[in-house]
């Protein structure tokens, strides 16, 4: 039943290791997103996908990979993590945002600590 | 100017009464609106998109002032369960397929 599904809910990691977080969405989307929170819980995008493309790169160190092996899926790889890395990052996935009125629905999100 | 501004609160308001709050855009061309809900430590969910005539979804009103360029949510006879944080989210068309948050207003209903 589940919309937008994304995992680990929570990851603890220390500093340098490389981690991956995992998103699908079952909601026949073309677009999908990740977007970080941090602790001043603002929300911010970081990537964006249509159907498979990167079509958003908001100036995330290279650091950051995402990888989308189908329109349904976008995971987020991270190299080298640093302390400053720690946040709550969202997935999500809307139709294309240039149709009006399509939302973003939103993964339950997973918190990263880089210790 | 903030692209996306919202007043950050808190509101503390007592259980019954009527709050509104007001966020504002930065690019008099941008298109989709929308209002979010983000419990404390949850995702953020629609509450209701915000259309230019105008919208109600029970005690919600959403409104788009274009001249003025802000939307507001009124939020009437307030429930407990309406504390939480608000996000005005905005298509700002710049040339890009991207929805721009607002910092959020947070919401605390007292009994």
């Amino acid at each position: 039943d589940t919309a937008v599904s994304q995992t680990p809910k929570y990851l603890v990691t220390q500093m340098g290791n490389d981690k991956s977080i995992k998103c699908e969405q079952n909601l026949g989307h073309d677009t999908m997103y990740w977007y970080k929170q941090d602790s001043k819980k603002f929300l911010k995008i970081m990537f964006s996908y249509n159907n498979k493309e990167l079509i958003i790169n908001e100036t995330v160190p290279n650091r950051f990979s995402p990888k989308s092996p189908d329109k349904a899926h976008l995971n987020l790889h991270i190299n080298s993590l640093e302390l400053g890395d720690s946040a709550v990052y969202f997935c999500a996935s809307s139709h294309p945002l240039r149709q009006r009125d399509s939302p973003l629905h939103f993964g339950n999100g997973t918190r990263l600590t880089v210790t | 100017r903030k692209e996306v501004e919202q007043d950050p609160g808190p509101f503390n308001v007592p259980e019954g009464a009527t709050v509104a709050f007001n966020c504002t855009y930065s690019n008099s061309a941008s298109q989709s609106f929308f209002w979010y809900r983000q419990d404390c430590r949850k995702e953020p969910k629609l509450l209701m998109s915000v259309y230019s005539s105008g919208n109600e979804d029970g005690r919600f009103t959403a409104q788009l002032n274009r001249a003025s360029q802000y939307i507001s949510l009124l939020i009437r006879d307030s429930k407990l369960s309406d504390s939480a944080t608000y996000l005005c989210v905005v298509n700002l068309n710049f040339g890009n397929e991207k929805l721009t948050f607002g910092t959020g207003t947070r919401l605390t209903i007292i009994p």
